[in-house]
């Protein structure tokens, strides 16, 4: 168990909707980064926030948003969804954000349908 | 961003035996880790080493960072050793988000 939760396991859903994934870090973590599992791209890092605030993104689409609130957990919220967003989404969390080790929480399954 | 390679992508052995698992990258890294995704789906952390050697029981990791790469040593493999081995490096270039490789698919047989 590496401390890190995510919410939902699993998500089935119809394109079109809109869905919000849940992450919250271990003990302590101040950086969330978000990060996208799927078959034709691989593991790919969409977003990063640290403390509260957006410090990097990645291969992030406009129809995704996130945001870290006060206590710290984060929300990643995917709209408009489309049969290519099914995916594994894993939320990962670290101490720093200056290159230290990162842990993965057990990702939420998204199925679009 | 840095491009991260794995090889081999696919390594079937018969339990007890050995295997090295080798990643190149394209630049200079602040964070280098070693994962295992089990058949759940799980990313399990094995190794934090962006430098340096070291090792947890059968496993074991070296990172080269001057020559840019990093191999992971299995020894005494056992089935419950399956899985995919993903290497992922992050650097100031990668605002320290990781880039993954590919991985190594292994299969180990009873």
């Amino acid at each position: 168990d590496s401390g890190v939760t995510q919410t939902p396991k699993h998500l089935i859903t119809a394109t079109g909707q809109r869905v919000t994934l849940r992450c919250s870090p271990r003990s302590g973590d101040l950086s969330v980064y978000w990060y996208q599992q799927s078959l034709d791209q691989g593991l790919q890092f969409l977003i990063q926030y640290y403390n509260g605030e957006e410090r990097a993104k990645g291969n992030i689409l406009e129809r995704f948003s996130a945001q870290q609130f006060p206590d710290l957990h984060s929300e990643l919220n995917l709209s408009s969804l489309e049969l290519g967003d099914s995916a594994l989404y894993f939320c990962a969390s670290s101490v720093g954000s200056l290159g230290a080790e990162q842990y993965f929480g057990p990702g939420t399954r998204l199925t679009v349908t | 961003g840095i491009q991260v390679e794995q090889s081999p992508p696919d390594l079937i052995l018969q339990e007890g035996a050995n295997s090295t698992l080798r990643c190149n990258f394209s630049d200079s890294v602040n964070n280098l880790q070693w994962f295992h995704q089990n058949p759940w789906g799980q990313l399990i952390n094995l190794f934090y080493i962006p430098s340096g050697t070291k090792q947890n029981g059968r496993l074991s990791a070296t990172t080269v960072a001057t020559e840019r790469y990093s191999l992971l040593y299995i020894s005494s493999s056992q089935t419950t050793d399956s899985g995919v081995y993903f290497c992922a490096v992050a650097n100031s270039n990668s605002g320290y988000a990781l880039n993954f490789g590919k991985g190594t698919s292994l299969l180990v047989t009873p």
